[in-house]
């Protein structure tokens, strides 16, 4: 149990379909990111969220949406996905204070998404 | 942009110590490098981290040399939970946000 949780933990969507992955954080940060892990391909980064605003969007299509309305919370919605982003989708949190990568991440547990 | 390299696997027995190496030679003076492990299906989790020499904690120790080109993670008397992929891990040069993950190093710890 990291502090971080993720919900749901699977998920399987449509490609027409709207859904929305959440996580929240009890650990008192003030950073929080979401990852995508393909199969056999390293963690790629999506989005950075410090103090509430977005400080990272890593070139992700825009049929995926983050929002982070406090610091405590971070959601993912999905929209319009195509096959090709099943992955599973870790969330993270962090306490930024300032020093390039000094920052431990504390890793949820990942939603495994599947695109039919 | 920083990019990492890490062995794609390695191998070894129970009780012995483990050495991963990662190549890293284009971080900014006052990146910090820090270690992950993830077991399959599960968020990775934080090993150890460092700037420089040599950190040490329960679990591993961190070695940097002082060009700062690589480190190297160590793990004493591995034992089977030890089998798990180890990433390397620093900023993006233009980011100090855009972390980078390798593609990690798949450890195989045999009886």
């Amino acid at each position: 149990e990291t502090g971080v949780t993720q919900t749901p933990r699977h998920l399987v969507m449509g490609m027409t379909n709207k859904k929305s992955l959440k996580c929240e954080q009890h650990l008192g940060h003030n950073a929080m990111y979401w990852y995508k892990q393909s199969a056999k391909k390293p963690l790629e980064l999506m989005f950075v969220y410090s103090l509430e605003e977005r400080v990272e969007n890593n070139s992700v299509p825009s049929r995926f949406s983050p929002e982070c309305p406090n610091s405590s919370h971070l959601f993912l919605h999905l929209h319009t996905l195509q096959p090709e982003d099943s992955a599973l989708y870790l969330c993270a949190s962090s306490q930024d204070n300032g020093d390039r990568g000094s920052y431990e991440q504390y890793f949820g547990p990942g939603t495994r998404l599947t695109v039919t | 942009l920083a990019k990492t390299t890490q062995p794609i696997s390695m191998d070894s027995y129970e009780g012995q110590e483990v050495n991963i190496t990662c190549s890293h030679n284009n971080i900014a003076t006052n990146d910090y490098i820090t270690w992950y492990q993830q077991f399959p299906s599960q968020g990775p989790r934080f090993i150890i981290q460092g700037y420089k020499t040599k950190v040490t904690n329960e679990v591993a120790s961190l070695f940097i040399p002082a060009d700062r080109k690589s480190s190297t993670l160590s793990l004493p008397r591995v034992s089977l939970s030890d089998t798990a992929v180890y990433y390397c891990l620093v900023p993006g040069l233009d980011s100090s946000y855009k972390l980078i993950f390798g593609s990690g190093t798949r450890l195989l710890v045999r009886p």
